[in-house]
Order: structure tokens, then C-alpha cells, then sequence
């Protein structure tokens, strides 16, 4: 059964830095686009970034541009989410997700699976 | 950057039929997925390409799409299907990929 499990979620000052991390299992990791989506307290779902297979293709939501970088580690089963320049308005449940088996082409993001999500919390 | 459009509610009776609705400029060019998210658990995909159930989704959760618009059945709705439900889809150029706001689906 595919697994996606994050890590590395918890408590930081405004301005401060954190490194997600998503181990993904029981599929070939490297043929498969990723994706962090991330879901305020009470909020809606808001996707925040994408990678593809090979990390040669890379997307930001506006409201991450210039401060999160997305990258993955084909070797390691594993894709990251390094955020720096944290805001309060970041605080939020960031959940990893796979990109559809069902997708036929390169440009598709869609997430069929979702890992529990991590929680980051940026606060004084 | 791009945007889709839900109602923020929907509420129907047990055996009736409940219609949640997606609207986005672009959408007449992309496909629509939809997820449904219940409390305090992580969203699962209940239809993708615009109306395809995946394996283990009830038969009574369909969608389909016409023009800017994408919509998700659930016929004859179950009180297990009381969740936030949401749609996905990216601009035609596959640059911005979106969720909508959100509906929450009553069943009572």
C-alpha cells in the first residue's frame, strides 16, 4: 500500500527556518510527480508546490515564491520542503502528496495519495 | 494566478441527492478532480479527470463538466458522507494548480 509519511513539523519564531520531509514507500518514487499542499487551522486546501519525476520541472504558489524551495532525492524515496522567512500566515497543516497514477502526461500534478500531514506552527 | 469556485454549503436528507459545484475559467481546457476531507483526516480523491471513480469509491459519488463549470454528485447521500469536499484543477497552461474554497457537505 502506497505510505507517505512527513516529518520534521513543530514550533517556530516569525522569520525562522524549518525542513519538511515526506518518505514515501510501496511504489517506484522516481516516476511519480510530487506535491506539498498545506491546510490552515479551519482553513481550505491550498497547494503550495510541485516537483516533477526528475525535479526538472518546479511550481510555487505566489505565497511561497522566493522563500520555500522544493527538492526530492530519488535515492532516498524522499521529497523536501525547506521554508525559510517563515510567516504566522504559514501556520498550517502541510500535507505530502503523490500525483495521480492516472496521470498520462508530464504536466500532471493531481494527488490520488496524501500522507497524515505535519504541523507547523509559526509563532513568539 | 487562477482561481475555482465552490458554494460553501450544501445540505441534504439521507437518500437524496447532493450536487456540489466547481466553477473556473479554465476548466472547459483541464480536468476536474475532486477530494473529500472529513474531520481531522487527510483529503482522499473521490473522482478524477472530470467524472472516473477510483477503485474502492462508492458507486454513488459521479461527477461530470460542462463549460467553466465541474460538478460532483453524490446520490442518494449517506451520513458518512458529511465532509469538506473540494476540487482541484490547474490553469490551461498547467502553471497554477488550485483547489477551490470548499464545501461543506451536511447530510441530516
Amino acid at each position: 500500500e502506497v505510505q507517505l509519511v512527513e516529518s520534521g513539523g513543530g514550533l517556530v519564531k516569525p522569520g525562522g527556518s524549518l525542513r519538511l520531509s515526506c518518505a514515501a514507500s510501496a511504489f517506484t518514487f522516481n516516476t511519480y510527480n510530487m506535491n506539498w499542499v498545506r491546510q490552515a487551522p479551519g482553513k481550505g486546501l491550498e497547494w503550495v508546490s510541485s516537483i516533477s519525476s526528475r525535479s526538472s520541472d518546479i511550481y510555487y504558489a505566489d505565497s511561497v515564491k522566493g522563500r520555500f524551495t522544493i527538492s526530492r532525492d530519488n535515492a532516498k524515496n524522499s521529497v523536501y520542503l525547506q521554508m525559510n522567512a517563515l510567516r504566522a500566515e504559514d501556520t498550517a497543516v502541510y500535507y505530502c502528496a503523490r500525483a495521480g497514477a492516472f496521470c498520462r502526461t508530464t504536466s500532471c500534478y493531481a494527488p490520488d495519495y496524501w500522507g497524515q500531514g505535519t504541523l507547523v506552527t509559526v509563532s513568539s | 494566478s487562477y482561481e475555482l469556485t465552490q458554494p460553501p454549503s450544501v445540505s441534504v436528507s439521507p437518500g437524496q441527492t447532493a450536487r456540489i459545484t466547481c466553477s473556473g475559467d479554465a476548466l472547459p481546457e483541464t480536468y476536474a478532480y475532486w477530494y473529500q476531507q472529513k474531520s481531522g483526516q487527510a483529503p482522499v480523491l473521490v473522482i478524477y479527470e472530470d467524472t472516473k471513480r477510483p477503485s474502492g469509491i462508492p458507486e454513488r459519488f459521479s461527477g461530470s463538466s460542462s463549460g467553466t463549470m465541474a460538478t460532483l454528485t453524490i446520490s442518494g447521500a449517506q451520513v458518512e458522507d458529511e465532509a469538506d469536499y473540494y476540487c482541484y484543477s490547474t490553469d490551461s497552461s498547467s502553471q497554477w494548480k488550485v483547489f477551490g474554497t470548499g464545501t461543506k457537505v451536511t447530510v441530516l
